[in-house]
């Protein structure tokens, strides 16, 4: 158990729709990112925030959106939900900005 | 661009047969090299990270190295339970952020 939480574990909707992801980050943890690991593509980086505030973007889509919160737990937000968007969605977080990254056990999205 | 290729993409083992898997990186300034764990529907599982070429960490059966091109881990003796998919990603001090880039991994069966 790496301490980071996510929910939901499995999320299943339709084209169209809109869903959000929550993360909580190990204790004590500033540092909070979201990737995106689907077959074909692997782990792909999303968006990073430190301390509430945005630090980085991947290849995040414009659909997508994600905030952190003043406890520090992370929302990741996606709309307009397409089938491609089907994946396991993870959140990580580290201590600062440079240390190891501790994974989430990912939420399942299925998108029919 | 920061790029990870592993190395072989699928590696079947006997116990007790050692072997190495190989990570290959570019990267503009590397801050950190990582490896990590991943098995079937989870979260990948930190291992080591290794900063400096030379730089060698050993966990039980495992063993990571780190050159100026590339990293292997070597196995040592491998069981059963080491069968995973084993993940090496990239941190540059030139990208936005301090998020991972990550090769797409070796999947490795252990057979008793």
């Amino acid at each position: 158990d790496s301490g980071v939480t996510q929910t939901p574990k499995h999320l299943i909707t339709a084209t169209g729709q809109r869903v959000t992801l929550r993360c909580s980050p190990r204790s004590g943890d500033l540092s909070v990112y979201w990737y995106q690991q689907s077959l074909d593509q692997g782990l792909q980086f999303l968006i990073q925030y430190y301390n509430g505030e945005e630090r980085a973007k991947g290849n995040i889509l414009e659909r997508f959106s994600a905030q952190q919160f003043p406890d520090l737990h992370s929302e990741l937000n996606l709309s307009s939900l397409e089938l491609g968007d089907s994946a396991l969605y993870f959140c990580a977080s580290s201590i600062g900005l440079a240390n190891e990254q501790f994974f989430g056990p990912g939420t399942r999205l299925t998108v029919l | 661009e920061d790029q990870v290729t592993q190395s072989p993409e699928a590696l079947r083992l006997q116990e007790g047969e050692s072997s190495s898997l190989n990570c290959s990186y570019t990267v503009s300034g590397l801050r950190g090299l990582f490896w990590y764990r991943q098995d079937p529907g989870k979260g990948p599982e930190f291992l080591f990270t290794l900063y400096s070429a030379g730089e060698e960490k050993e966990k039980e059966r495992l063993k990571a190295t780190l050159t100026k091109k590339e990293s292997f881990l070597h196995i040592t003796a491998p069981k059963p339970e080491d069968s995973a998919t084993y993940l090496c990603a990239v941190q540059g001090f030139n990208q936005a952020g301090t998020a991972l880039i990550f090769g797409k991994g070796t999947t490795l069966s252990v057979s008793s």
